[in-house]
C-alpha cells in the first residue's frame, strides 16, 4: 500500500492567495484526519472526517479554512484568503477505526506551507 | 482524555535500551496509553498502545504500572533511526471520539 498520500509537499504562496491542500487516505479506511503543526501549538487536529462526513470541526481556527470529503479517495483542506500566521505543516492521517489496532491513525508525508 | 507529562528530552547510547516514561496521573478507567513518534520532517508513527497489561510487539514494549498512572515505552536496542520525539497519549477507545491529542513530547536523541 502507498500509504496515505499528500499533495503537495511544498507550497509557497503570497498573503491573500488561495490554497488548497491534497490528502488521498489508505484505501479502505472509513476515518480521515486533518492536523496542523507549528513551533508554537505543536501538533493539532483540524478536523476529521467518518465516512466522508465531518465529524469534529472544533479545531478549524477559523471560517477561512473549509474542508471536504467528496468521496472516501480524496479531501481537501482549502485556506481562503491566506495569511503568514497559516505557515505550518500540514499533516493528513487516516485510520479503519472500528476499536482495537484497526484505531490506529497512518499519517501522511506533510504539506509544508509559507505564506508570504 | 487525561493529561500527559513527559520529560523534555533524554539521550540514549545507539544499542543500549531506550527508556521513555509517562505520567498520567489522571487516567480513567477506560483510558488507553498510546504511543506515537515523529521522526524529524515526517509524519507521526504509530508505536504500541495498552490498557493495564504489559505489551510488546516488534518495535517497543510498554510497561504500565499497576495504578496506570504512569508507564514507560522501551525500545530495546535503539539505533541512530530512533531519533526522534516520542508522543504519549492517553484517551478512551473506541465510542465516538478518535481524536489523537498530542503534547509537546519527548525528544529522543541517540548517539552512537
Amino acid at each position: 500500500d502507498a500509504g496515505v498520500i499528500q499533495s503537495p509537499r511544498h507550497e509557497v504562496t503570497e498573503m491573500g492567495q488561495e490554497v488548497t491542500l491534497r490528502c488521498k487516505p489508505i484505501s479502505g479506511h472509513d476515518y480521515l484526519f486533518w492536523y496542523r503543526q507549528t513551533m508554537m501549538r505543536g501538533l493539532e487536529l483540524l478536523i476529521y472526517f467518518n465516512n466522508n462526513v465531518p465529524i469534529d470541526d472544533s479545531g478549524m481556527p477559523e471560517d477561512r479554512f473549509s474542508a471536504k470529503m467528496p468521496n472516501a479517495s480524496f479531501s481537501t483542506l482549502k485556506i481562503q484568503p491566506s495569511e503568514p500566521r497559516d505557515s505550518a505543516v500540514y499533516f493528513c492521517a487516516s485510520s479503519l477505526g472500528g476499536g482495537g489496532r484497526s484505531e490506529t491513525q497512518y499519517f501522511g508525508p506533510g504539506t509544508r506551507l509559507l505564506v508570504l | 482524555d487525561a493529561k500527559t507529562t513527559q520529560p523534555t528530552s533524554m539521550d540514549c547510547a545507539e544499542g543500549r535500551a531506550a527508556n521513555l516514561p509517562c505520567n498520567h496521573s489522571t487516567i480513567s478507567g477506560n483510558e488507553y496509553v498510546y504511543w506515537y513518534r515523529q521522526i524529524h520532517s515526517q509524519g507521526p508513527q504509530y508505536i504500541i498502545h495498552g490498557l493495564k497489561n504489559n505489551e510488546t510487539n516488534e518495535m517497543a514494549s510498554l510497561i504500565i504500572t499497576e495504578d496506570r498512572k504512569s508507564s514507560t515505552l522501551i525500545l530495546p536496542h535503539a539505533t541512530l533511526r530512533d531519533t526522534a520525539v516520542y508522543y504519549c497519549i492517553v484517551r478512551v477507545r473506541g465510542g465516538s471520539n478518535y481524536k489523537l491529542t498530542f503534547g509537546k513530547g519527548t525528544l529522543l536523541t541517540v548517539n552512537p
